[in-house]
C-alpha cells in the first residue's frame, strides 16, 4: 500500500533553532499533502494543505511565517518551524492522499515528535 | 474543520471483549475511515467505507456506514493487548482534507 515517509522522528534542540521535518510519498505521487499538529491525549489538528507548486493553504491561527511549508516535487512537503520556542514543542504529523482514484484515504506518516528546550 | 462527535472517550476493558466505539456528524459524509494509533506514532488506516449501509471487516475489526451517511461504528471482537491505543475516525472535508473525531483510547487488561 501507500507509504509516506517522515523524517525526523525526533527532535530536541534549543530555543530559537529553525527545525525542518520532511514528509515524502513513496512510490507515488502527491500532489497535496496535509501537515498536522497534536497534543497529548487529543485529536490530529489540521495546521495547512501543502500544495505542489504553490502555496501552501494554511488553517485558521496558524502563522504562516513561523511554520514553513515547502512543497516543490511531487514527493516531498517540507514543513519548517521557524526560530522554534518551548510551545512549539509537538507531535507533528503530515499525510498525503493515496494514489488512484479521487477520494483515496489519507496515509500517515509515522510523527515527529518536536521537543524545544 | 467540521467536528465528528467520537465515543467513548475512554475504555478499559478485559482481554478477550468486544469493543464498539461509535462517530456521529451533523453534516452527511461519502467516506468514512477509520485509524489507529499507536503512542508516538502516526495513524495507520484501519477500514475505509465508501457506501451508505456498507459493512466491512479486517480481521477482528468490523465498520459500518450508517445509512444516514451521518454515523458509522467500529467493532473489535475478542480484544487482545495489542488492540491497545487510540482510534480515530475520520471523514472527508472540503475536498482531501480530514475531519477527525476526538479518538477512543483503549486499554486493556491482561
Amino acid at each position: 500500500g501507500a507509504v509516506v515517509s517522515q523524517h525526523p522522528s525526533w527532535v530536541i534542540c534549543k530555543s530559537g533553532t529553525s527545525v525542518k521535518i520532511e514528509c515524502r510519498s513513496l512510490d507515488f505521487q502527491a500532489t497535496t499533502m496535509f501537515w498536522y499538529r497534536q497534543f497529548p491525549k487529543q485529536s490530529l489538528m489540521l495546521m495547512a494543505t501543502s500544495n505542489e507548486g504553490s502555496k501552501a493553504t494554511y488553517e485558521q491561527g496558524v502563522e504562516k511565517d513561523k511554520f514553513l511549508i515547502n512543497h516543490a516535487s511531487l514527493t516531498l512537503s517540507t514543513l519548517t518551524v521557524t526560530s522554534a520556542h518551548p510551545e512549539d514543542s509537538s507531535f507533528y504529523i503530515c499525510s498525503a492522499p493515496g494514489p488512484g482514484r479521487s477520494n483515496q484515504p489519507q496515509h500517515f506518516g509515522d510523527g515527529t515528535r518536536l521537543s524545544i528546550l | 474543520g467540521q467536528q465528528l462527535n467520537q465515543s467513548p472517550q475512554s475504555m478499559f476493558i478485559q482481554e478477550g471483549e468486544d469493543v464498539s466505539m461509535n462517530c456521529t456528524s451533523s453534516s452527511i459524509f461519502n467516506t468514512w475511515l477509520w485509524y489507529k494509533q499507536d503512542p508516538g506514532e502516526g495513524p495507520v488506516l484501519l477500514i475505509a467505507l465508501y457506501k451508505a449501509g456498507e459493512l466491512t471487516s479486517n480481521g477482528r475489526l468490523t465498520a459500518q456506514f450508517g445509512i444516514t451517511r451521518k454515523d458509522s461504528f467500529l467493532n473489535i471482537s475478542a480484544s487482545i493487548p495489542s488492540d491497545v491505543g487510540i482510534y480515530f475516525c475520520a471523514g472527508p472535508w472540503a475536498g482531501n482534507m480530514l475531519t477527525f473525531g476526538g479518538g477512543t483510547r483503549l486499554m486493556v487488561k491482561p
